[in-house]
C-alpha cells in the first residue's frame, strides 16, 4: 500500500477535551499501521502502533482503532494537555515491505 | 549510543551545486531510509536500503541518489541542486522489515537558491 489519507490537516482542542485523527489506506494487505508524533523542531517519534489482526490498542491517554473492513484507523488522545500539541502522523506498511509511508499529518493544538 | 546522527544540520545552496547529506547509525539495524518533509506533505520516502548492500526508490526519488556504504552508513546526494528541493530531510533506522519502530536522526534542513 502506498496511499495513506490523514485528516484533519490541523486540530485545534480545549485542555481536557478528547481528540481523533483519522487515516484511511487503500491497500487491504497492510497490516501494520504506527503513530508517530513531532513536536516543533524535534525528529518524528513512535507514539503507538497496531497490526491488523486486533481492533484496539490503548496506551495510558492515546489508543488506536483499527477498521480493517473499511480500510481506516484513528488515533484518539483523551483528557488532553497542552505538551499534546504537535505535529501527528499516522503510516502504513506490509509484510515483504520494508517501505514505510505517512500521511501528511494533523497539527494538534490543545488550548490551555 | 548517539542513535542516528545526521550532518550537516544546515545548508545553503545554490542552484546547481551538489552536496551530499551524511546518516549513520550505532544501532546495529539492518534498514535505513531517508525522507523528506514539506509543509503540508508529512514524510515522503525518497530511497531506502532494506540491508546492506542494497537500494530501492520511494514515493520522490528524482533528483536524489544513495549510497549505502556499509550497514552503519547511508548518504544522500543531490547531484545539481534545485529550488524544490528545499526541505527538511530526515534520515531513519529500524531493525526489522515491516514492523518495529522507526527511528529518526534530528534532520538537515537544506535551501536551495
Amino acid at each position: 500500500g502506498e496511499n495513506v489519507e490523514q485528516h484533519p490537516s490541523t486540530l485545534s482542542v480545549q485542555e481536557g477535551d478528547s481528540a481523533v485523527i483519522k487515516c484511511t489506506y487503500s491497500d487491504s494487505a497492510s497490516n501494520y499501521f504506527p503513530w508517530y508524533k513531532q513536536e516543533l523542531g524535534k525528529r518524528p517519534q513512535l507514539i503507538i502502533d497496531i497490526r491488523s489482526n486486533v481492533g484496539e490498542k490503548k496506551d495510558q491517554r492515546i489508543a488506536v482503532t483499527l477498521n480493517k473492513t473499511a480500510k481506516h484507523f484513528s488515533l484518539h488522545i483523551t483528557e488532553t494537555q497542552p505538551e499534546d500539541s504537535a505535529v501527528y502522523f499516522c503510516a502504513e506498511t506490509m509484510d515483504s515491505s520494508y517501505k514505510l509511508i505517512f500521511g501528511s499529518g494533523t497539527r494538534l493544538l490543545v488550548r490551555p | 549510543n548517539a542513535g542516528v546522527t545526521q550532518t550537516p544540520k544546515f545548508q545553503v545552496l545554490k542552484t546547481g551545486q551538489s552536496m551530499t547529506l551524511q546518516c549513520a547509525q550505532d544501532m546495529n539495524h539492518n534498514s535505513m531510509y531517508w525522507y523528506r518533509q514539506d509543509p503540508g506533505m508529512g514524510l515522503r520516502l525518497i530511497y531506502y536500503s532494506a540491508s546492506e548492500g542494497t537500494t530501492d526508490k520511494g514515493e520522490v526519488p528524482n533528483g536524489y541518489n544513495v549510497s549505502r556504504l556499509n550497514k552503519r552508513e547511508f548518504s544522500l546526494r543531490l547531484e545539481s541542486a534545485a529550488p524544490s528541493q528545499t526541505s527538511v530531510y530526515f534520515c531513519a533506522s529500524k531493525k526489522i522489515q515491516n514492523t518495529g519502530e522507526l527511528f529518526f536522526g534530528e534532520g538537515s534542513r537544506l535551501t536551495v537558491l
